[in-house]
């Protein structure tokens, strides 16, 4: 069955610090995995997403993140961090078939940015 | 577009009591899902329509909760009795048809507190 873990429920880095938030699928088909990002009071927005196209992708605000099959990971990464990026990041995997799919999602990361 | 809107935004609510959620989704889009958000869990799908019709119910935690669509631009997710175990973020999220599972748009949530 399709799921992701991310580890690490905080990270807190400095303002212009590199960003990097780890996530880990497992899968027993060539998965499709998204990152989400939450801002506080807000819903999910959709940052990124890999669909088996090219495994280095790029989302918004900065954002990238690499597919590593070797690794089983999707981490999200941003060479500089900016203060409006402290939010809530959710990686997630569709789980189901062409019938029906849904969203499984991590526990999340909450994403701190200091001055 | 006002975009997906959820109402009340927060409720706090004693043990016992009854509690009606409510969803009016983006004008246009046919597929609806509800999910819950606590720490302890993450973020769960606890049910999907697509047309009005459920479609997947499977996390819906128990007899006392509740959905319905009565119209395209409606929905509820009723919690009778509602316990403490229940308080969590509920969201609501809708999509376009033809898009795929991860083109949802979130509404901010309703912040349930039961005591």
């Amino acid at each position: 069955a399709q799921s992701v873990t991310q580890l690490g429920s905080h990270v807190s880095v400095s303002e212009g610090a590199l960003v990097l938030l780890r996530c880990n699928y497992s899968s027993s088909v060539p998965p499709y995995l998204f990152w989400y990002v939450q801002y506080p009071n807000q819903g999910l927005q959709l940052l990124l997403k890999y669909t088996s196209a090219a495994t280095l992708v790029k989302g918004i605000n900065g954002f990238e993140a690499e597919f590593k099959k070797s690794e089983t990971s999707f981490h999200l990464t941003k060479p500089s961090a900016h203060m409006s990026d402290a939010a809530e990041y959710f990686c997630a995997v569709i789980k189901g078939n062409t019938g029906f799919q849904k969203l499984v999602f991590g526990t999340g990361t909450r994403l701190l940015v200091s001055p | 577009d006002a975009g997906v809107i959820q109402s009340p935004r927060h409720e706090v609510t004693e043990m016992g009591q009854e509690v009606t959620l409510r969803c009016k989704p983006i004008s246009g889009h046919n597929s609806l899902f509800w999910y819950r958000q606590t720490m302890m869990r993450g973020l769960e799908l606890l049910i999907y329509f697509n047309n009005n019709v459920p479609i997947d119910d499977s996390g819906m935690p128990e007899d006392r909760f509740s959905a319905k669509m009565p119209n395209a631009s409606f929905s509820t997710l009723k919690i009778q009795p509602s316990e403490p175990r229940d308080s969590a973020v509920y969201f609501c999220a809708s999509r376009e048809p033809g898009l795929g599972i991860d083109e949802q748009f979130f509404g901010p949530g309703t912040r349930l507190t039961v005591l």
